[in-house]
């Protein structure tokens, strides 16, 4: 977890609210992934992204190279949010993610 | 969006055994990946696999594992002897190839060694 920093540990959130993970690298990411583990242990594809902004539903991601971090919004948190995010960061040579230690949401009503 | 099968989801086996964990990568994709994840912990990248053969691993691929996949059939992970270090949830991945290299993960091997 020492290259990739995953910030919070763990985050409580209430039904209908926002809130961001944070990534920071220390080594060179050229591109960053995010997953929703879920309870049952199987790894859901967020977004990939390279240098930017993308947004999918409730869920905005963006990536800063230069500053080497990555951050995950959520908005208007719903049950099914409830799971371990990870961050990963990748490059162009299609070696191995080296992964975030992820952090655990929980999402009650 | 993208599968990836993995079989079997389950595996319990005596230290010492041979044990072979079997992959169903995204049908077009080029690139393979075993990661290693211990109790919901840190997920690790143990090797990638490009055009039959080992581009890079980590030294977490000990000398006891390896990797093939045979005539486009199942990309596998073989680890023998099995020691118990080795118990964990093993996770194989692909990807399209170079410039396209979003990795999609199957569901895991929940290997367990006794």
């Amino acid at each position: 977890g020492d290259k990739v920093k995953q910030s919070p540990s763990a985050l409580s959130l209430q039904e209908g609210t926002n809130s961001a993970l944070r990534c920071n690298f220390s080594i060179a990411a050229t591109t960053v992934q995010w997953f929703l583990q879920n309870p049952r242990g199987s790894l859901i594809n967020l977004f990939y992204l390279v240098p930017g902004t993308k947004e999918n539903g409730r869920l905005k991601s963006a990536f800063d190279s230069k500053e080497s971090y990555s951050t995950l919004h959520i908005r208007d948190a719903q049950l099914e949010d409830s799971g371990t995010y990870f961050c990963a960061a990748g490059n162009n040579y299609a070696q191995g993610l080296t992964f975030g230690l992820g952090t655990r949401v929980s999402v009650f009503p | 969006g993208p599968k990836v099968l993995q079989i079997p989801s389950h595996q319990i086996i005596d230290m010492g055994q041979m044990v072979t964990l079997n992959c169903d990568p995204v049908s077009n994709h080029l690139y393979f990946y075993w990661y290693k994840q211990i109790l919901g912990q840190q997920m690790e990248f143990l090797v990638n696999f490009y055009n039959g053969k080992v581009m890079e691993k980590s030294k977490l691929f000990k000398d006891q594992f390896s990797v093939e996949r045979p005539d486009g059939s199942y990309f596998t992970l073989k680890i023998q002897p099995t020691a118990l270090e080795d118990s964990a949830v093993y996770f194989c991945a692909s990807s399209l190839g170079l410039g396209a290299l979003e990795q999609y993960f199957g569901p895991g091997t929940r290997l367990t060694v006794l």
